[in-house]
């Protein structure tokens, strides 16, 4: 089955600092890949998106690239603020017979320091 | 503005009590589902229902039952038989093709 797999956290980073959160993903056709960005008590915000080999999505700052050849959609941000502090979700749909399905990977808690 | 709104925000249940959490959208989107969130965790799928009238398992269904009578609207029972029920809960819906879900703001319910 498909799956998404990204990298344990919590990443502690001083504000300014380079982000980098890796992700990969299982599917077997082709999926759309989107990161999401959730901070506490809140539900999940759509951060970017990319729904075909090569696009990249950017946001706010964020940027990822869909790599099918490596099957990954890291996440990256050039120069972070205290206010990025949050969890990262990368996630994946795919079209189905029934409907469409959604795969979220575990999530990547940032903590960005002053 | 268009979105999901679920209800209430926090949440307590005795012990042995069906309690139902509300999720409605004005997105017109088609698709919805239910998640779990327990802390320091991914998400898990409960339910999720693709047309009205019509909803499947997901991966954690047990103890949990819903219903889609109304496009807007799908809303989750957490029966007497889920063992730990305390957690996050999300509601999420999207259009039926290869595109993003929007979530709600979460439900957080608590067994007393």
């Amino acid at each position: 089955g498909n799956s998404v797999t990204q990298m344990e956290g919590p990443v502690t980073l001083s504000e300014e600092a380079f982000l980098t959160i890796n992700c990969t993903y299982t599917a077997t056709g082709y999926p759309s890949l989107f990161w999401y960005v959730q901070y506490p008590g809140e539900g999940l915000q759509l951060l970017l998106k990319a729904t075909k080999a090569d696009d990249k999505g950017s946001n706010k700052g964020f940027e990822a690239t869909y790599r099918k050849e490596t099957t990954s959609f890291h996440l990256e941000k050039g120069s972070v603020q205290v206010s990025d502090s949050a969890v990262y979700f990368c996630a994946l749909s795919e079209a189905q017979a029934y409907g469409q399905n959604f795969v979220f990977g575990p999530g990547t808690r940032l903590s960005v320091l002053p | 503005d268009g979105g999901i709104t679920q209800s209430p925000k926090y949440l307590f249940r005795k012990e042995g009590q069906n309690v139902t959490l509300s999720c409605e959208q004005n997105l017109n989107h088609d698709a919805m589902y239910w998640y779990r969130q327990d802390p320091g965790q991914g998400l898990r799928l409960i339910y999720y229902s693709q047309i009205v009238n019509d909803f499947q398992k997901g991966d954690i269904a047990e103890g949990y039952s819903v219903s889609r009578e109304k496009k807007e609207s799908f809303p989750l029972t957490v029966t007497s038989a889920q063992k730990n029920p305390t957690a996050f809960y999300l509601c999420a819906s999207s259009i039926r093709d290869n595109t993003e879900a929007f979530f709600g703001q979460g439900t957080r319910l608590t067994v007393v």
